[in-house]
């Protein structure tokens, strides 16, 4: 069964400084990985996916993610956090190939920014 | 853009009130899911659809069914609301292909 790891449930940084969020997965079979965020009362957006490829993959809001398979990682990162980033973010983890079209979602990384 | 739209953005409801949450999708998605979200448990499934009339049990379905009788329309049904169930319920929908999903606004329920 596919199981995804956010170690970190709150995580507090200054206004411009860089941000790590980190995200362990286990699946037995290539995954296809997902960033989300979630603003306060919102429901969820895609920041970002990785389904093969380049391991280091671009996303929105000046937002990227590395997959190292070695590491059975997919951390998310930017280099300059802004005020309007506060929110909640959520790994998630899901099939490549065969049936179930499920994702299996992290607990979340609550992001505070400090201005 | 695609539009995910929930009937409701809260709702109270009393202990043992039938209790119906809509969900509309509008880009023509083959697969719905209906989710719960609780605070350090992150998103947990509850039921998903891969088609009309189709549905298969997530991995907390106890207390809960739904309904799909058209392309665009998925509802969870929550048959006797217990205070357990008081939550934050989100919709997604997506294509076939093993592509990102797309969320709703969420329903806050509470069961008093």
């Amino acid at each position: 069964a596919q199981s995804v790891t956010q170690p970190d449930i709150h995580i507090t940084v200054s206004e411009g400084a860089s941000l790590e969020l980190r995200c362990n997965y286990s699946y037995g079979a290539t995954p296809y990985l997902f960033w989300y965020v979630q603003s306060p009362g919102q429901g969820l957006q895609l920041l970002l996916k990785y389904f093969s490829g380049d391991t280091l993959v671009q996303g929105i809001k000046g937002f990227e993610a590395e997959f190292k398979r070695s590491q059975s990682s997919f951390n998310l990162r930017k280099p300059s956090v802004h005020w309007s980033d506060a929110a909640e973010y959520f790994c998630a983890v899901g099939r490549l190939t065969g049936g179930g079209n499920k994702l299996t979602f992290g607990t979340g990384t609550q992001l505070k920014v400090e201005l | 853009d695609v539009k995910v739209t929930q009937s409701s953005r809260y709702l109270v409801k009393r202990t043992g009130e039938k209790v119906f949450l809509e969900c509309v999708q509008d880009m023509d998605h083959e697969n719905m899911f209906w989710y719960r979200q609780d605070p350090g448990l992150g998103l947990r499934l509850i039921y998903f659809s891969y088609d009309v009339k189709m549905k298969e049990k997530g991995d907390i379905p106890e207390g809960y069914s739904v309904s799909r009788e058209k392309k665009e329309r998925f509802s969870l049904i929550l048959e006797s609301a217990s205070t357990n169930q008081t939550s934050m319920y989100l919709c997604a929908s997506r294509r076939s292909q093993p592509n990102e999903q797309f969320f709703g606004p969420g329903t806050r329920l509470t069961v008093l």
